[in-house]
């Protein structure tokens, strides 16, 4: 059965450091989704994608947080630098292309948990 | 705007005993509704969704859901708990954007299993 993989699952670093996360989608998956999940909370969305273009990244910390996709499959998630508030786990989620018509349910990747000290 | 409200933060329920965890959405048209279960330390499974026609679905694990339009409702149940069910679980709402679709979860529910 084919997954979201991640990479690393955990992470620590220091404040003021710089930390990435990478993303492999399922294969043939167009959308792809970074989330951000505090401790206790719901996933709230960071970026989408559609093949290789940010579709909405309205919720992205621009100042400190990057997102690319260059080839339109996988992704690397930057964060630079890192605060003490960033700690939390990141999820990548893929789904089939849902810009138009009926919604695809989304996969799920085991996350990243980033803790920052 | 799109919004869940998953009104139990905790929920304990004795094994053998059947459950139900609340959701109650904020959506303008017909809404996706989904329902994500999470295991410490682990990513989001999917447990089942409604998009449309039947307003019980069935899931995966034994669950089921009932997509109330009158009550902008959308529980969980299971009639009978194992031990292997304890985790937070995620009700979303998935609504077209702009951009394509997004989904919006609720804070979750964590679910305690007692022998």
């Amino acid at each position: 059965e084919a997954e979201v993989a991640q990479s690393p699952r955990y992470k620590i670093t220091e404040k003021s450091q710089a930390v990435a996360f990478w993303c492999d989608p399922i294969s043939g998956h167009a959308t792809l989704y970074w989330y951000r999940q505090i401790l206790g909370q719901g996933p709230e969305l960071l970026v989408q994608f559609q093949d290789e273009s940010v579709v909405d990244d309205s919720q992205l910390p621009k100042d400190r947080f990057s997102a690319e996709r260059l080839k339109g499959v996988d992704s690397t998630l930057k964060i630079q630098p890192a605060e003490l508030g960033d700690s939390a786990m990141y999820l990548c989620a893929s789904s089939r292309r849902g810009l138009a018509g009926p919604m695809h349910e989304q996969y799920f990747g085991p996350g990243t948990r980033l803790t920052v000290t | 705007a799109q919004s869940v409200t998953q009104p139990d933060i905790h929920i304990t329920v004795s094994e053998g005993a059947s459950l139900e965890l609340r959701c109650n959405y904020s959506y303008g048209a017909t809404p996706y509704l989904f329902w994500y279960v999470q295991s410490p330390g682990q990513g989001l499974q999917l447990l089942l969704k409604y998009f449309s026609g039947d307003t019980l679905v069935q899931g995966i694990k034994g669950f089921e859901a009932e997509f109330k339009r009158s009550q902008s409702s959308f529980n969980l149940r299971k009639p009978s708990v194992h031990w292997s069910d304890a985790a937070e679980y995620f009700c979303a709402v998935g609504a077209l954007l702009d951009s394509g679709y997004a989904l919006n979860f609720g804070k979750g529910t964590s679910l305690l299993v007692t022998p």
